[in-house]
């Protein structure tokens, strides 16, 4: 079964604390991104990475830390910077040669 | 400054009815056009997308009608079910490096039985 995989589905956190948010993916894409949704806002890009060991932030990048050590993952920190961390997380993957970009699940993050 | 922007908000369209959406862009280099549909608590899922050599491209139900001249696309869901209630959002991007898509907002539409 090919596709992308977030984790936790939902997530709790106290305020003061960072939390890390799971996104694997076994299409074999090159690039990967992470967006925030809230009610009325749309899709707003966080990071996104195009290939391993290199990210760049994207339109909402204060708050949130990105990692690329492998092709297959791509972790986001909702660090104790981020002042409204309560949202959808979605992860994105796109390959190399292509438009689409395939959505994961999504991850709900609640801070408490 | 909002590269993406749909109309309208919201759509309640009766069971058999014709749903319309409508995007307008700004970039000019854009050149490819998508739209996604997303159930609550779901991920994004592609529905059609478009390239600007073409003025239309249909898939079942779904219809993309693309005006280059007016910057504008929509689509159009054909007989719509309540099982296409949900949320559409149309995006654009262009074929290069560091490419990204540009999503607008979003609408919900619901259809009544």
């Amino acid at each position: 079964d090919g596709g992308i995989t977030q984790s936790p589905k939902y997530l709790f956190r106290k305020e003061g604390q960072n939390v890390t948010l799971s996104c694997e993916q076994n299409l074999n894409h090159d690039a990967m991104y992470w967006y925030r949704q809230d009610p009325g806002q749309g899709l707003r890009l966080i990071y996104y990475s195009q290939i391993v060991n290199d990210f760049q932030k994207g339109d909402i990048a204060e708050g949130y830390s990105v990692s690329r050590e492998k092709k297959e993952s791509f972790p986001l920190t909702v660090t104790s910077a981020q002042k409204n961390p309560t949202a959808f997380y979605l992860c994105a993957s796109q390959p190399q040669f292509g438009n689409e970009q395939f959505f994961g699940p999504g991850t709900r993050l609640t801070v408490l | 400054q909002q590269q993406v922007k749909q109309s309208p908000q919201s759509l309640i369209v009766q069971k058999g009815g014709i749903s319309i959406i409508n995007c307008a862009y700004e970039n000019t280099a854009f050149d490819y056009f998508p739209w996604y549909q997303q159930f609550p608590g779901k991920g994004p899922a592609l529905l059609i997308a478009i390239r600007p050599d073409v003025s239309e491209k249909k898939e079942g139900r779904f219809t993309i009608s693309f005006n280059k001249s007016a910057k504008q696309f929509s689509l159009h869901i054909m007989d719509s079910q309540p099982g296409d209630s949900a949320t559409y959002f149309c995006a654009a991007t262009y074929t290069g490096a560091n490419s990204k898509l540009t999503f607008g907002k979003g609408i919900t539409l619901s259809v009544r039985p």
